[in-house]
């Protein structure tokens, strides 16, 4: 089952930031969040994975409250592309074997 | 990053007939990669995790011998669905982790299998 909770539906301009939140409040202490997002009809792309420190890369942000129970992507500047279903997952790291759930997912609609 | 690649992107079959999907880590070893089924408008549903020389390990509910999985290769793993019907169209997405990218699972671009 899945371990984190996210809204059902997102919309954002077109040029804004989107700020995606995500709720993980019984994450355990060896968990990494993962940020993964699915455009229709295609497989899910990775975005960003996390632990406790904040991330960055060249395709969002990750910002993970101290207690760790929850957390935001945040896509800088959203474009048309962006819009898609955006799942945040908890999942522990050890040697690669380790499954991702998938929980509903968000889905961001971005607007012209 | 890495990349996975998965043949064919859609197929579309008789019932009774089989039908096998290939992944395929193009740049990098993969010792455990994952099956996942989604069906229109609902989120990926894991079906198995196959490690490479060993059996797979199916999740609860999905019929191993009607899903069949081999992972021969460190670069290769096949599902095949035996004897299709049309209940099982859906479309079928292979995932597999790269190491050196971090720990990140990369997934293929999905078969799209269609039972008549």
């Amino acid at each position: 089952d899945a371990k984190t909770t996210q809204p059902p539906s997102m919309d954002c301009a077109e040029g804004r930031a989107a700020n995606l939140p995500c709720n993980h409040s019984t994450i355990s202490g060896n968990e990494y969040v993962y940020w993964y997002r699915q455009i229709h009809s295609q497989g899910p792309q990775y975005i960003i994975h996390g632990l406790k420190n904040n991330e960055t890369n060249e395709m969002a942000s990750l910002i993970i409250t101290e207690d760790r129970k929850s957390s935001t992507l945040i896509l800088p500047h959203a474009t048309l592309r962006d819009t898609a279903v955006y799942y945040c997952i908890v999942r522990p790291l050890q040697g690669g074997s380790e499954k991702l759930v998938f929980g509903k997912g968000m889905k961001l609609t971005v607007n012209p | 990053g890495a990349v996975v690649s998965q043949h064919p992107s859609w197929v579309i079959c008789k019932s009774g007939t089989s039908v096998k999907i290939e992944c395929r880590s193009l740049d990098f070893q993969a010792t455990t990669m994952f099956w996942y089924r989604q069906f229109p408008k609902q989120s990926l549903m894991l079906m198995a995790t196959s490690n490479e020389g060993s059996k797979a390990t199916y999740e609860q509910g999905v019929e191993k011998d009607k899903f069949l999985i081999n992972h021969a290769s460190l670069t290769l793993s096949t599902l095949t669905v035996t004897s299709a019907h049309p209940e099982d169209s859906s479309f079928y997405i292979c995932s597999a982790s790269a190491f050196y990218e971090g720990e990140k699972l990369f997934f293929g671009s999905g078969t799209q299998l269609s039972v008549l």
